[in-house]
């Protein structure tokens, strides 16, 4: 079974610019997670899909992040504009979501590493 | 006050020895908790999770879960040097996860 991928793995874009972030869930997991770390801070939760719907995007920086999840497969992560403190590593996790007498488990992908000049 | 608190390390053993690490968490009404191992890198690789006080092994893992004390704490017995990595504690907030910023732990030969 293919693990959570995502894409690209690194990205060095310059402020001002736009970035797209893209992640594949593991086939079948209808949970999607985004989290991001900055430089020398805890992984953060930035928002949370089930299926093709936002279930909380509580954690989202402000409006120059726009998520997406078309059709409850792939998901996107836009930053527009791009701004210095949005460099970190972007992390995808998906999950099945609960199951009657089982955890979810989150499984996450490799991360996308952005770096903002 | 952060939510999911460890120590940053690193934490040295020597190879054989147990390696002991700690967490705690300021939210009483978390209700499981999940160590992920993170080499260099690499993406967060869950270890295993623990909802009820007291201990849980699997192998030479053991986590430890005391509520009242709010505290977490995952035990690597016969630690190697491939255990070398950076260890994450996190609590489920509703479902999003609430991570430390984890300990790095050095096994030496």
């Amino acid at each position: 079974e293919a693990g959570v991928t995502q894409f690209p793995s690194h990205s060095v874009i310059e402020k001002g610019q736009t970035v797209t972030l893209r992640c594949d869930p593991i086939s079948g997991h209808d949970n999607l997670y985004w989290y991001r770390r900055v430089m020398g801070k805890e992984i953060k939760f930035l928002l949370h899909f089930v299926k093709e719907s936002k279930q909380d995007e509580s954690g989202m920086p402000n409006n120059r992040f726009l998520a997406e999840r078309t059709g409850g497969t792939y998901s996107t992560l836009k930053v527009q504009p791009a701004e210095l403190e949005d460099s970190g590593v972007y992390f995808c996790a998906s999950s099945q979501g609960y199951r009657q007498g089982r955890e979810e488990t989150q499984y996450f992908g490799p991360g996308t590493r952005l770096l903002v000049l | 006050q952060k939510e999911v608190e460890q120590n940053s390390g690193p934490l040295s053993v020597p190879e054989g020895a147990i390696a002991s690490l700690n967490c705690t968490y300021s939210d009483r009404g978390s209700q499981s908790f999940f160590w992920y191992r993170q080499y260099s890198g690499k993406s967060p690789e869950l270890i295993m999770f623990i909802y009820s006080n007291g201990d849980k092994e699997d192998g030479r893992f053991t986590a430890q879960l005391n509520k009242a004390s709010q505290y977490v704490s995952l035990l690597i017995r016969d630690s190697q040097p491939s255990d070398s990595a950076t260890y994450l504690c996190a609590a489920r907030g509703y479902n999003k996860l609430i991570f430390g910023a984890g300990t790095r732990l050095a096994v030496h030969p």
